[in-house]
């Protein structure tokens, strides 16, 4: 079975400061990966996956994550936070080819970035 | 842009009433998803359908069936409502070959009172 653990419900960081989210995963085979947003009383937004190439992937509003095969993990990062970037985090996983499409999500991770 | 709608942001039934939940693609996906959102809980899926008339339970299906009689639309059915369903609904898209991501309407605050 497929799982994905996101550590930390809520992470704080001060405006202007680096931020990490982590996510970590179990999946057979190899894993396609995804990370989403969550604004208060909204639907998720995609904001980038891994499926196969370059372990850092870059996605929307400034964001990317690695992919660490050895560690299963696909940590989401952001070089400067934003007051804007406060908002819930999903890192979701699903099998590749030949594996369960169907995705699993994480508990999702509450960012609050600090002015 | 894919553009994932939902009948009603916010619901409120009583126990007992038949509730329908619509969800409307516009990207021609074959597949569509039914998730409930609860704090501490993240999504958990109720069903999923991977073509017309074509679905399949999730991790929760029980109290809810779902119907897709048209590829752009899939909807769930609470049959009774009850008090432990009063949740957040979000209804997503896509997944296949291609994109893989998925889409999501805005979701579907439901009360049950």
């Amino acid at each position: 079975a497929q799982s994905v653990a996101q550590p930390e419900d809520q992470v704080n960081v001060a405006e202007g400061n680096p931020l990490t989210v982590k996510c970590t995963y179990s999946v057979s085979g190899n894993p396609y990966l995804f990370w989403y947003v969550q604004y208060p009383n909204r639907g998720l937004q995609f904001l980038l996956k891994y499926i196969t190439g370059d372990n850092l992937v870059k996605g929307s509003y400034g964001f990317e994550a690695e992919f660490n095969k050895s560690q299963t993990s696909f940590h989401l990062k952001k070089p400067s936070a934003l007051v804007s970037d406060s908002a819930l985090y999903f890192c979701a996983v699903r099998g590749g080819s030949g594996g369960s499409y169907i995705p699993t999500f994480g508990r999702g991770t509450s960012l609050i970035v600090h002015p | 842009d894919v553009k994932v709608t939902q009948s009603s942001r916010y619901l409120v039934k009583r126990t007992g009433e038949k509730v329908f939940l619509e969800c409307v693609q516009d990207m021609d996906h074959e597949n569509m998803f039914w998730y409930r959102q609860d704090p501490g809980l993240g999504l958990r899926l109720i069903y999923f359908s991977y073509d017309v008339k074509m679905k399949e339970k999730g991790d929760i299906p029980e109290g809810y069936s779902v119907s897709r009689e048209k590829k752009e639309r899939f909807s769930l059915i609470l049959e009774s409502a009850s008090t432990n369903q009063t949740s957040m609904y979000l209804c997503a898209s896509g997944g296949t070959s291609g994109s893989y991501e998925q889409y999501f309407g805005p979701g579907t605050r439901l009360t049950v009172t």
